[in-house]
């Protein structure tokens, strides 16, 4: 079975300081690895996706992610935060590129102090 | 392109209810799944259709059903309403591209929030 933790409910930082969002995932194929934000009242909104090609993967707005296949682990980052990135914040694993099952960690609120 | 479409965007029911949700995927695609999002929690699965079948089912009784239409707009319906069914429902649309054995990244609704009184 597959299965996501998320660590750190709660994670605050100050403008313009690095981002860092921790994700683990438990998968006995290879995984689908996925990040959404999620603003008040909206929808997710795909931040970025691991399929294989690379380990490194770069999103939207100065996110990217790296997958370590020996940690287990699928972090996300942002070198310099802005106020506009406040959010819930959603690692998410699937077994077949997103269109089957998607299991999704409990979220990371994330604060952006001024 | 209109992205993926939901209706209601809020809804308030009572115990005992049974309440019907809407949703239109995104154009282009053929395949619908449904979340539902307690407060303060991660989405989780309830649910995939493609081709006008159930696919994949999460942990979900059986109150929880679904329809997908040949336009491939899906209802999620909910019989016997609990308090505890309050929550966001998310639909979620891609495109199954069998062949390849590749399905496309999935794209979220707005969703419709229920309140179970």
């Amino acid at each position: 079975a597959q299965s996501v933790t998320q660590l750190g409910s709660h994670v605050s930082v100050s403008e313009g300081a690095l981002v860092l969002l921790r994700c683990n995932y438990s998968s006995s194929v290879p995984p689908y690895l996925f990040w959404y934000v999620q603003y008040p009242n909206q929808g997710l909104q795909l931040l970025l996706k691991y399929t294989s090609a690379a380990t490194l993967v770069k999103g939207i707005n100065g996110f990217e992610a790296e997958f370590k296949k020996s940690e287990t682990s699928f972090h996300l980052t942002k070198p310099s935060a802005h106020m506009s990135d406040a959010a819930e914040y959603f690692c998410a694993v699937s077994d077949w590129g997103g269109g089957f099952k998607t299991i999704f960690g409990a979220g990371t609120r994330l604060f952006v102090k001024a | 392109d209109a992205g993926v479409t939901q209706s209601p965007t809020h809804l308030i029911k009572t115990r005992g209810q049974q309440v019907t949700l809407r949703c239109s995927p995104k154009s282009g695609h053929d395949t619908v799944s449904w979340y539902q999002q307690a407060l303060g929690q991660g989405p989780q699965f309830i649910f995939q259709y493609y081709e006008e079948e159930e696919r994949q089912r999460g942990n979900f009784p059986d109150r929880f059903s679904g329809h997908q239409f040949p336009n491939y707009s899906s209802e999620l319906n909910v019989n016997a309403l609990w308090l505890g069914d309050s929550a966001l429902y998310l639909c979620a649309s891609s495109l199954m591209r069998i062949r390849d054995e590749v399905a496309e990244t999935q794209y979220f609704g707005p969703g419709t929030r229920l309140l179970v009184l």
